[in-house]
């Protein structure tokens, strides 16, 4: 079965800073990768998606992610954060029919 | 129009009730889940449903019993509650199995078991 990491669980800063969450996978076969987002009190929402192509999708929001298959990774961006993008990230890993997620980074924007 | 519907959005109930929660889906989806977010928000998925045939099933207490009337449904009914039942419950679906199909959310059941 994949397994899914995410770093650095809380992660604090201003607003107008860049911001990368790192999101590292295990699995041998073929895979999908998404990052979801979940704000307060809300349900998870997908913010993108990387399915084949280009390894650099571009999502809502101004949220991009790389995905990087020699380092089992698909870290996510954002060059300039807004108070708004304080939330919950989950980077998940689907194969085998199994959708497995990340433990999660807690983003808080400070204005 | 919500795509994936849940009910009820907040739930609290003594411990050793028996309760359910009912999902519902009108994207034409033939796969539902369901997931559970732990006080850490840690997501994990419990069930999986194609076609009201039941295709996962982690490791999950037998208390836990899906039930799929229909594809566009996949109700969780839960018995002989525990205070660590205490969760956000996601209700899921997706259009087949294959990994490319995105699986989209519905707003999460909050339980509260006291």
């Amino acid at each position: 079965a994949q397994s899914v990491s995410q770093h650095n669980h809380h992660v604090i800063l201003s607003e107008a800073a860049s911001l990368e969450l790192g999101c590292n996978y295990s699995y041998g076969g073929t895979v999908n990768l998404f990052w979801y987002v979940q704000y307060p009190g809300q349900h998870l929402q997908l913010l993108l998606k990387y399915f084949s192509g280009d390894p650099l999708v571009k999502g809502i929001k101004g949220f991009e992610a790389e995905f990087i298959k020699s380092k089992f990774s698909f870290n996510l961006r954002k060059p300039s954060v807004q108070w708004s993008d304080t939330a919950e990230y989950f980077c998940a890993v689907r194969g085998n029919n199994r959708l497995a997620f990340g433990k999660g980074n807690q983003v808080v924007v400070i204005p | 129009d919500t795509a994936v519907s849940q009910t009820p959005k907040y739930l609290v109930t003594q411990m050793g009730n028996d309760k359910s929660i009912k999902c519902e889906q009108n994207l034409g989806h033939d796969t539902m889940y369901w997931y559970k977010q732990d006080s850490k928000k840690f997501l994990k998925i419990m069930f999986s449903y194609n076609n009201k045939e039941l295709i996962i099933n982690e490791t999950v207490p037998n208390r836990f019993s899906p039930k799929s009337p229909d594809k566009a449904h996949l109700n969780l009914h839960i018995n002989s509650l525990e205070l660590g039942d205490s969760a956000v419950y996601f209700c899921a679906s997706s259009l087949g199995q294959a990994s490319g199909n995105t699986i989209y959310f519905g707003e999460g059941s909050w339980l509260t078991v006291v």
